[in-house]
């Protein structure tokens, strides 16, 4: 079945610790993206990546990183620098490069609690 | 910048209609979408306007006045398993990236 992986759903890390967030993606879409939702929030972008070994900031992108080495995989790390890392990550793919409909497929969700 | 406006909080009852608004402020316009999630869950896709007008697809419509900077979901028939939150959305500066609006939680009850 082609999808969108994220794991782990649940994640818990001590205070000043980095974690890093997995993404896989077996659509063989070429645009990948990264958002942080806070409860009663909406979606708010982090990072982007259009192609391999390229990728945007997003409007929160502080305290967050990225890579793209592959097409099927874009992970998030979050580091120590950010400062409210506690929230639901959502990871998504689009098969398109460029503006108009591109609509987004969606993983499953981390869950982050920073303790 | 960028922002959508759309209501906090929408109650229906079990085979009523709904209509969910977005209003949203963009520097150009590459399209309205709508998505939906349930609690916990992966946000959907429901539907995209480029153009003025009415887009329907089942029970859901999406309808756009881009001279209003204003679009709304309208939900028919409906049903508990509607209850979810609804989330606007544009393009993220002209690319396919989105900003979304802080949605809205429709809460259906029999």
């Amino acid at each position: 079945d082609g999808g969108i992986t994220q794991s782990p759903k649940y994640l818990f890390r001590k205070e000043g610790q980095n974690v890093t967030l997995s993404c896989e993606q077996n659509l063989n879409h070429d645009a990948m993206y990264w958002y942080r939702q806070d409860p009663g929030q909406g979606l708010r972008l982090i990072y982007y990546s259009q192609i391999v070994n390229d990728f945007q900031k997003g409007d929160i992108a502080e305290g967050y990183s990225v890579s793209r080495e592959k097409k099927e995989s874009f992970p998030l790390t979050v580091t120590s620098a950010q400062k409210n890392p506690t929230a639901f990550y959502l990871c998504a793919s689009s098969p398109r490069t460029s503006g108009g409909f591109n609509e987004q497929f969606f993983g499953p969700g981390t869950r982050l609690t920073v303790l | 910048g960028q922002s959508l406006e759309q209501p906090s909080e929408v109650t229906a009852v079990e085979g009523a209609i709904v209509q969910i608004n977005c209003t949203y402020q963009t520097s150009g316009f590459y399209g309205l979408s709508w998505y939906q999630q349930h609690d916990g869950g992966a946000p959907t896709f429901l539907s995209y306007n480029a153009l003025d007008g009415l887009e329907e697809t089942g029970r859901f419509s999406s309808f756009l006045s881009r001279s209003d900077s204003y679009g709304y979901l309208l939900l028919q028939e409906l049903q508990m398993k509607d209850s979810a939150s609804y989330f606007c959305a544009v393009p993220h500066q002209a690319g396919t990236a989105l900003i979304f609006g802080k949605g809205t939680t429709l809460s259906v009850s029999s």
